[in-house]
This record gives C-alpha cells, sequence and structure tokens, in this order.
C-alpha cells in the first residue's frame, strides 16, 4: 500500500520568511496530493491540492510542486504570518481510493 | 464542500463498554471514511463506509471492534466497542467530493477511563 513520509517534523521560521515542507510517497499509481492544514483542537483543512498532471499549483502565499518521477511533493509557504502556525499533513491518494496521510510537520512562525 | 456533522463531540466512557459516533452529511457523497488521530499524531484510516455493504476495514482494524454502518449516502455510523484507555483517541469521519477532495467532520475526542 501507499506510504507517505514528510519532513521535517517540526519547522520555526521568521516572520516574513518562507517555510518549505517536504514529502515522498511510494505508490506510482497515486494521482492526487492534498496538504492539510490542522490548528490546535480543530479538524483538519484542506488548503491546497495538487493532481498527478500537474507540475505545480500556487494559491496566494502558498504553492506545492510535484516531481512524479522522483515521487516528491512539497507545500511551500511565502511571507509566513503568526496564523500559519500550525501542524501540516501532506497525503497521497492512491489508486484504492483511500488517502493516506505523512506524519505532519508543526509550524512555528517566530515574531 | 460539504458541511459535515459529528455526534457527541466528545464523551467520557468506562472500560468494557461500547459508543457510537454518528456522522452526517448535508448531501449526498460517494465516499465515506473513518480515521483516528491520536494525541500530536497523524491520521489513520479505520475504515471506507461504503454504501449497502461492508466496511473496508484497514490492516489492523476489525469489524468486532469498529462495526460500521452506511445505512445511505449522506450517514454512517462508527462505533468503538468493549473500549479500553487504548482507544482514547480523536475519531474523525471524512467525505470525498467529487472523487477527491476529502473533507472532515469536526471530530468526537473519546476518553476512556
Amino acid at each position: 500500500g501507499e506510504n507517505v513520509e514528510q519532513h521535517p517534523s517540526t519547522l520555526s521560521v521568521q516572520e516574513g520568511d518562507s517555510a518549505v515542507i517536504k514529502c515522498t510517497y511510494s505508490d506510482s499509481a497515486s494521482n492526487y496530493f492534498p496538504w492539510y492544514k490542522q490548528e490546535l483542537g480543530k479538524r483538519p483543512q484542506l488548503i491546497i491540492d495538487i493532481r498527478s498532471n500537474v507540475g505545480e499549483k500556487k494559491d496566494q502565499r502558498i504553492a506545492v510542486t510535484l516531481n512524479k518521477t522522483a515521487k516528491h511533493f512539497s507545500l511551500h509557504i511565502t511571507e509566513t504570518q503568526p496564523e500559519d502556525s500550525a501542524v501540516y499533513f501532506c497525503a497521497a491518494k492512491s489508486g484504492d481510493d483511500k488517502i493516506i496521510f505523512g506524519k505532519g510537520t508543526r509550524l512555528h512562525i517566530l515574531p | 464542500s460539504a458541511v459535515i456533522s459529528q455526534k457527541p463531540s466528545r464523551d467520557i466512557c468506562q472500560r468494557g463498554t461500547s459508543l457510537t459516533i454518528q456522522c452526517q452529511v448535508d448531501s449526498q457523497v460517494t465516499m465515506m471514511f473513518w480515521y483516528r488521530q491520536q494525541p500530536g499524531q497523524s491520521l489513520t484510516l479505520i475504515a471506507t463506509a461504503n454504501q449497502g455493504s461492508e466496511a473496508t476495514y484497514e490492516s489492523g482494524f476489525v469489524i468486532d471492534k469498529f462495526p460500521i454502518s452506511r445505512p445511505n449516502l449522506t450517514f454512517s455510523t462508527l462505533t468503538v466497542s468493549n473500549m479500553s484507555p487504548e482507544d482514547s483517541s480523536i475519531y474523525l469521519c471524512s467525505v470525498a467530493v467529487s472523487g477527491l477532495e476529502q473533507y472532515f467532520g469536526p471530530g468526537t475526542r473519546l476518553t476512556v477511563t
């Protein structure tokens, strides 16, 4: 089955700087890669996603890139703000329609 | 997206008892899933709730412990049976919209004493 690895587990960046979270997946049949943000005590929220036929997608300060050959995908947050502090999960949707999650990255935005 | 509600939002239960968690969606969805999230951890898929047939369970989860119902396209239940303290966790239902995007309910925080 699908296996998703996520790095780093914790990331601290200065407010205004950029943050990058990287993931790898194992199942070459996976075709959909969502990213979720989870604030303390709240449900995971879908913030951006990318499909396997696209290499990059951007939405304001957030961008995702996908390298299918290397089975890598990344989340980039630019001009970070205090409200970006949260746990971020990458995920991959395998050929059997199940979404498998990485272990998460706790992002701290330092003032 | 979809509006998803869960009941109860939290509960404290005695070991050996069972709790049934309900998930309601405001529109018909093809796929519903149940996840578990232990404190500070990631989301682990328990099972896919199939409408009109038995749920499909992931490795490590069995029907006797986590029976699931899906009577229609907007509702599902997950029962946590014969609970032990190790079952203390947040249980989340999730629905797939348009085949790809998946959204989560608010979760049920379960504490077993």
